[in-house]
């Protein structure tokens, strides 16, 4: 049973400790997206990787997160330093750029639902 | 504006009910058109999808999608408690950069 998995699933923190974040993608795929969820603003892309390479980071706050994929089988998401702001629930999903029933179709994780106090 | 608006609701149904959920766009590049369900603490799940124009149907679910007024809907016939979870619409262009963009997400309760 293929699925992305995500770990922590719960994280509560002080402001200004490290967060991080870790995303194993479906075995195969080629691309890792990271996005932030809440209630005012919805699902917000954060960054996307293909072939482990970033695309596209420009929705990330640079002085503060920074998104890395150290080899196919594991992504991360960090943050430094936290703030309360940074309260969300945060999902991975992986893909294939060439297949899925939609080009590049996304399965998400079950995300990593965040507080910082 | 955003690029792809959807009324957050909550809607609430009772059950048997049928359900229409609807998202508006700005941006006529988009040619794929999805809907992904995301129950509760979970992540979303892709639902259903629509390529350009017109209806898809898949059990009580149905798509639409209207290019000339930038609209897409769903429908849930008879609809079930089961059926009780967020919808987002997302949509994304003809090329395969990452341009996917997602509604807020319609909170849909569907009671007994």
């Amino acid at each position: 049973d293929a699925r992305v998995t995500q770990t922590p699933r719960h994280k509560v923190t002080e402001m200004g400790q490290e967060v991080t974040m870790r995303c194993q993608p479906i075995l195969g795929h080629n691309t890792v997206f990271w996005y932030r969820q809440t209630m005012m603003q919805g699902l917000e892309l954060l960054a996307y990787f293909r072939n482990r390479a970033p695309l596209d980071d420009s929705g990330m706050p640079k002085d503060r997160f920074s998104a890395e994929m150290p080899d196919a089988t594991l992504a991360t998401l960090k943050i430094q330093p936290s703030e309360p702001r940074d309260s969300a629930v945060y999902f991975c999903a992986s893909g294939l750029a060439a297949g899925g029933r939609v080009p590049n179709e996304q399965f998400f994780g079950p995300g990593t639902r965040l507080t910082v106090l | 504006q955003k690029e792809v608006e959807q009324d957050p609701g909550p809607l609430s149904v009772p059950e048997g009910a049928i359900v229409s959920l609807n998202c508006t766009y700005s941006n006529s590049a988009f040619q794929y058109f999805m809907w992904y369900r995301q129950y509760s603490r979970k992540g979303p799940e892709l639902l259903m999808y629509t390529y350009s124009s017109g209806n898809k149907e898949d059990g009580r679910f149905t798509a639409q999608v209207d290019k000339s007024s930038k609209y897409i809907s769903l429908f849930i016939r008879d609809s079930q408690p089961s059926d009780s979870a967020t919808y987002l619409c997302a949509m994304r262009g003809e090329n395969n950069n990452n341009d996917m963009r997602f509604g807020a997400g319609t909170r849909l309760t569907v009671k007994p």
